[in-house]
């Protein structure tokens, strides 16, 4: 499984657009990529998933580069409710979802 | 449509015990994952369910079993607890053979004295 590197931690005022890079140099053609929000005490919550290009739903977007070494996840006009840990897995989602590598996130923090 | 749901929330055990924890999963998956995730950290993988069977392992010592029922939901047991037991236990229920996303359940939390 592709091992990925994100910020620790990111802060944001509220009403701003936050952008979360994710590195996975070692992507393999059938993998995807995968973000999910945690609150504490929660478990994680599916954000948005991609393979390529952009990928826009309802509460974020999902830019994939050419190469795919990389993403970002684009969370539009931040709220205080947006303060949560952000994971970036990549993994091959043909054979059996669900051996998902979770590094240890970026905390984002949405400040008044 | 039901979601991912597991039990007891809450759990207190002391060294060397055993323990079952209970998953439920989401109607119409039959894949089910187990993650550990200390405070702080991101979840590690466990062990993950397809159709009854053990399909994929991570690196977690065999003391830590499980089961599939076939209505899918699934057992977590951990034998001789150890201290760095202690974590957030969480299930993922995912539709076998697709796109990798999960459902996770609010976690069990279980603290081991």
């Amino acid at each position: 499984l592709a091992k990925t590197t994100q910020p620790i931690s990111m802060d944001s005022y509220e009403g701003q657009e936050v952008n979360i890079t994710c590195s996975h140099n070692n992507i393999a053609t059938n993998d995807y990529i995968t973000w999910y929000q945690q609150f504490p005490s929660q478990g994680p919550r599916f954000i948005i998933q991609g393979y390529k290009t952009k990928v826009t739903n309802e509460v974020a977007s999902l830019f994939i580069p050419a190469d795919r070494k990389s993403s970002t996840l684009s969370l539009p006009r931040v709220s205080l409710s947006d303060t949560a840990v952000y994971y970036c897995l990549v993994g091959d989602g043909n054979t059996n979802a669900g051996k998902s590598t979770f590094g240890d996130g970026t905390t984002l923090t949405v400040k008044p | 449509e039901t979601g991912v749901t597991q039990s007891p929330t809450h759990l207190i055990k002391t060294r060397g015990q055993q323990v079952t924890l209970r998953c439920s999963s989401q109607s119409g998956h039959n894949t089910v994952s187990w993650y550990q995730q200390a405070l702080g950290q991101g979840p590690q993988f466990i062990f993950q369910y397809y159709r009854e069977e053990e399909n994929g392992r991570g690196n977690f010592p065999p003391r830590f079993s499980g089961l599939q029922f076939p209505n899918y939901s699934s057992e977590l047991n951990v034998n001789a607890l150890e201290l760095d037991d202690s974590a957030l236990y969480l299930c993922a229920s995912s539709e076998g053979g697709r796109r990798e996303t999960q459902y996770f359940g609010p976690g069990t939390r279980l603290l081991v004295l």
